[in-house]
Protein backbone atom coordinates (compact mmCIF):
# COMPACT_ATOMS: atom_id res chain seq x y z
CA UNK A 1 0.00 0.00 0.00
CA UNK A 2 1.29 3.44 -0.40
CA UNK A 3 1.50 5.70 2.10
CA UNK A 4 -0.21 8.61 -0.19
CA UNK A 5 -3.20 7.91 -2.61
CA UNK A 6 -4.23 10.30 -5.63
CA UNK A 7 -6.46 9.55 -8.64
CA UNK A 8 -4.40 10.36 -11.12
CA UNK A 9 -7.56 11.39 -13.12
CA UNK A 10 -8.15 12.70 -15.56
CA UNK A 11 -10.54 15.02 -14.69
CA UNK A 12 -12.17 17.13 -17.20
CA UNK A 13 -14.98 19.93 -15.97
CA UNK A 14 -16.17 22.61 -17.20
CA UNK A 15 -15.59 26.41 -17.09
CA UNK A 16 -16.86 27.88 -13.96
CA UNK A 17 -17.32 24.10 -12.18
CA UNK A 18 -16.69 23.73 -8.85
CA UNK A 19 -13.45 21.14 -8.96
CA UNK A 20 -12.68 18.10 -6.03
CA UNK A 21 -9.34 17.13 -5.23
CA UNK A 22 -8.38 14.60 -2.96
CA UNK A 23 -5.64 12.33 -1.28
CA UNK A 24 -5.70 9.45 1.44
CA UNK A 25 -2.83 8.46 3.42
CA UNK A 26 -2.18 6.03 5.78
CA UNK A 27 1.22 7.32 8.10
CA UNK A 28 -0.52 9.17 11.08
CA UNK A 29 2.74 10.41 11.66
CA UNK A 30 1.57 13.18 8.68
CA UNK A 31 1.54 16.60 10.36
CA UNK A 32 1.60 18.50 7.21
CA UNK A 33 -0.51 18.89 4.09
CA UNK A 34 0.28 20.38 0.85
CA UNK A 35 -1.08 21.04 -2.10
CA UNK A 36 1.09 21.99 -5.48
CA UNK A 37 -0.23 22.91 -8.95
CA UNK A 38 2.38 21.47 -11.89
CA UNK A 39 2.10 22.50 -15.23
CA UNK A 40 3.67 20.65 -17.93
CA UNK A 41 7.49 20.70 -17.85
CA UNK A 42 7.77 23.36 -15.26
CA UNK A 43 8.38 22.73 -11.58
CA UNK A 44 5.61 22.11 -8.53
CA UNK A 45 4.19 25.51 -7.47
CA UNK A 46 2.86 25.42 -3.89
CA UNK A 47 -0.68 26.07 -3.77
CA UNK A 48 -1.79 25.49 -0.45
CA UNK A 49 -0.37 24.22 2.85
CA UNK A 50 -1.94 22.92 6.03
CA UNK A 51 -0.46 21.83 9.52
CA UNK A 52 -2.34 19.42 11.17
CA UNK A 53 -6.20 19.52 10.64
CA UNK A 54 -8.56 21.95 9.72
CA UNK A 55 -9.79 24.30 6.47
CA UNK A 56 -7.62 26.73 4.63
CA UNK A 57 -9.45 29.26 2.41
CA UNK A 58 -7.12 31.56 -0.41
CA UNK A 59 -9.38 32.79 -3.43
CA UNK A 60 -10.50 30.40 -5.45
CA UNK A 61 -9.21 27.72 -3.49
CA UNK A 62 -9.77 25.62 0.32
CA UNK A 63 -8.08 22.54 1.44
CA UNK A 64 -9.68 20.77 3.86
CA UNK A 65 -7.44 18.04 6.13
CA UNK A 66 -9.33 15.05 8.41
CA UNK A 67 -6.48 13.46 10.55
CA UNK A 68 -9.91 10.89 11.65
CA UNK A 69 -10.25 9.73 8.08
CA UNK A 70 -6.77 10.16 7.20
CA UNK A 71 -8.46 12.60 4.02
CA UNK A 72 -7.74 15.68 2.43
CA UNK A 73 -9.05 18.05 -0.13
CA UNK A 74 -8.55 20.98 -2.73
CA UNK A 75 -11.51 22.37 -3.82
CA UNK A 76 -11.22 24.94 -6.65
CA UNK A 77 -14.17 27.56 -7.25
CA UNK A 78 -14.68 29.12 -10.50
CA UNK A 79 -12.39 26.83 -12.25
CA UNK A 80 -10.90 28.47 -15.04
CA UNK A 81 -9.10 27.10 -18.60
CA UNK A 82 -5.86 28.25 -16.71
CA UNK A 83 -6.31 25.79 -14.10
CA UNK A 84 -5.82 22.67 -15.93
CA UNK A 85 -2.71 21.41 -14.49
CA UNK A 86 -1.36 17.94 -12.30
CA UNK A 87 -2.63 18.36 -8.71
CA UNK A 88 -0.49 17.12 -6.18
CA UNK A 89 -0.63 16.46 -2.93
CA UNK A 90 2.08 16.06 -0.54
CA UNK A 91 2.54 15.31 2.81
CA UNK A 92 5.61 15.35 5.68
CA UNK A 93 6.18 14.34 9.07
CA UNK A 94 6.53 16.27 12.62
CA UNK A 95 9.75 17.30 11.04
CA UNK A 96 8.58 18.48 7.44
CA UNK A 97 12.23 17.85 5.79
CA UNK A 98 10.95 14.72 3.61
CA UNK A 99 8.42 15.27 1.64
CA UNK A 100 5.55 12.36 0.30
CA UNK A 101 3.64 12.73 -3.15
CA UNK A 102 0.53 11.29 -3.94
CA UNK A 103 0.45 10.43 -7.89
CA UNK A 104 -1.16 13.77 -8.96
CA UNK A 105 -4.08 14.12 -10.58
CA UNK A 106 -4.54 15.70 -14.06
CA UNK A 107 -7.06 18.42 -14.54
CA UNK A 108 -8.99 19.37 -17.38
CA UNK A 109 -11.07 22.39 -17.52
CA UNK A 110 -12.61 23.03 -20.86
CA UNK A 111 -14.19 26.66 -21.90
CA UNK B 1 13.05 37.25 -4.62
CA UNK B 2 10.70 34.17 -3.91
CA UNK B 3 12.35 32.22 -6.68
CA UNK B 4 14.60 28.73 -6.35
CA UNK B 5 16.71 29.08 -9.78
CA UNK B 6 18.16 25.69 -11.66
CA UNK B 7 20.68 25.43 -14.62
CA UNK B 8 20.85 24.50 -17.11
CA UNK B 9 17.21 23.63 -18.20
CA UNK B 10 17.83 20.96 -20.16
CA UNK B 11 20.97 19.09 -20.66
CA UNK B 12 22.27 15.64 -22.98
CA UNK B 13 24.88 13.93 -21.27
CA UNK B 14 26.82 10.83 -22.51
CA UNK B 15 27.39 7.84 -19.70
CA UNK B 16 31.13 8.66 -19.76
CA UNK B 17 30.58 12.50 -18.58
CA UNK B 18 30.52 14.55 -15.54
CA UNK B 19 28.07 17.24 -15.38
CA UNK B 20 26.52 19.54 -12.52
CA UNK B 21 23.11 20.72 -11.75
CA UNK B 22 23.27 23.66 -10.00
CA UNK B 23 20.46 25.40 -7.63
CA UNK B 24 20.50 29.09 -5.96
CA UNK B 25 18.03 30.43 -3.87
CA UNK B 26 18.36 34.21 -2.02
CA UNK B 27 15.20 33.71 0.26
CA UNK B 28 17.31 33.08 3.14
CA UNK B 29 16.08 29.00 3.48
CA UNK B 30 18.56 26.86 5.72
CA UNK B 31 17.46 23.51 4.19
CA UNK B 32 17.28 22.72 0.46
CA UNK B 33 16.23 19.34 -1.43
CA UNK B 34 17.22 17.35 -4.75
CA UNK B 35 14.41 15.85 -5.73
CA UNK B 36 13.65 13.47 -9.13
CA UNK B 37 10.89 13.36 -11.20
CA UNK B 38 10.29 10.79 -13.72
CA UNK B 39 7.25 11.36 -16.49
CA UNK B 40 3.96 11.37 -15.80
CA UNK B 41 5.16 10.46 -11.72
CA UNK B 42 5.34 12.49 -8.55
CA UNK B 43 8.34 13.90 -7.27
CA UNK B 44 10.77 11.47 -5.29
CA UNK B 45 12.99 13.14 -2.63
CA UNK B 46 16.90 12.14 -3.43
CA UNK B 47 18.83 14.53 -0.85
CA UNK B 48 18.37 17.13 2.05
CA UNK B 49 20.60 19.88 3.24
CA UNK B 50 19.63 21.47 6.89
CA UNK B 51 22.53 24.17 7.69
CA UNK B 52 24.66 23.44 4.86
CA UNK B 53 25.09 19.94 6.10
CA UNK B 54 23.68 16.68 4.61
CA UNK B 55 21.04 15.44 6.98
CA UNK B 56 19.16 13.20 4.31
CA UNK B 57 20.46 10.63 1.69
CA UNK B 58 17.68 8.37 0.17
CA UNK B 59 20.06 5.63 -0.72
CA UNK B 60 20.81 7.55 -3.66
CA UNK B 61 23.82 5.78 -6.34
CA UNK B 62 27.07 7.34 -5.21
CA UNK B 63 26.96 8.26 -9.35
CA UNK B 64 25.24 11.00 -7.67
CA UNK B 65 27.23 13.33 -5.32
CA UNK B 66 25.46 16.08 -3.92
CA UNK B 67 27.28 19.64 -2.56
CA UNK B 68 26.27 22.52 -0.61
CA UNK B 69 28.79 25.56 -0.67
CA UNK B 70 27.08 27.85 1.15
CA UNK B 71 23.65 28.54 2.11
CA UNK B 72 22.56 30.16 -1.40
CA UNK B 73 23.64 27.24 -3.34
CA UNK B 74 23.16 23.87 -4.16
CA UNK B 75 24.87 21.33 -6.38
CA UNK B 76 23.98 18.00 -7.73
CA UNK B 77 27.71 16.06 -9.30
CA UNK B 78 26.52 13.76 -11.88
CA UNK B 79 28.96 10.74 -13.19
CA UNK B 80 28.65 7.42 -15.06
CA UNK B 81 24.99 7.96 -15.46
CA UNK B 82 22.67 5.64 -16.81
CA UNK B 83 19.76 5.94 -19.29
CA UNK B 84 17.33 5.32 -16.84
CA UNK B 85 18.43 8.30 -15.05
CA UNK B 86 16.47 10.67 -17.58
CA UNK B 87 14.51 12.83 -15.73
CA UNK B 88 13.27 15.99 -14.33
CA UNK B 89 15.72 17.13 -11.36
CA UNK B 90 14.04 19.52 -9.03
CA UNK B 91 15.66 21.88 -6.18
CA UNK B 92 13.65 22.94 -3.40
CA UNK B 93 13.97 25.17 -0.62
CA UNK B 94 12.53 25.79 2.75
CA UNK B 95 12.57 27.57 6.04
CA UNK B 96 13.88 24.78 8.91
CA UNK B 97 10.86 22.77 9.63
CA UNK B 98 9.77 23.93 12.55
CA UNK B 99 6.48 21.89 14.68
CA UNK B 100 3.74 24.14 13.23
CA UNK B 101 5.40 25.83 10.75
CA UNK B 102 6.73 24.77 7.37
CA UNK B 103 7.45 28.00 5.26
CA UNK B 104 8.09 28.40 1.41
CA UNK B 105 8.45 25.16 0.56
CA UNK B 106 9.49 26.14 -3.04
CA UNK B 107 10.48 24.43 -6.14
CA UNK B 108 12.58 25.40 -9.02
CA UNK B 109 11.66 24.75 -12.26
CA UNK B 110 13.65 21.64 -12.68
CA UNK B 111 16.92 20.68 -14.95
CA UNK B 112 15.93 18.32 -17.64
CA UNK B 113 18.40 15.93 -17.76
CA UNK B 114 18.71 13.17 -20.87
CA UNK B 115 21.46 10.33 -20.93
CA UNK B 116 22.48 9.13 -24.02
Amino acid sequence: QKEVEQDPGPLSVPEGAIVSLNCTYSNSAFQYFMWYRQYSRKGPELLMYTYSSGNKEDGRFTAQVDKSSKYISLFIRDSQPSDSATYLCAMDNLYGNKLVFGAGTILRVKS
Amino acid sequence: DTEVTQTPKHLVMGMTNKKSLKCEQHMGHRAMYWYKQKAKKPPELMFVYSYEKLSINESVPSRFSPECPNSSLLNLHLHALQPEDSALYLCASSQIPRPGTLDGYTFGSGTRLTVV
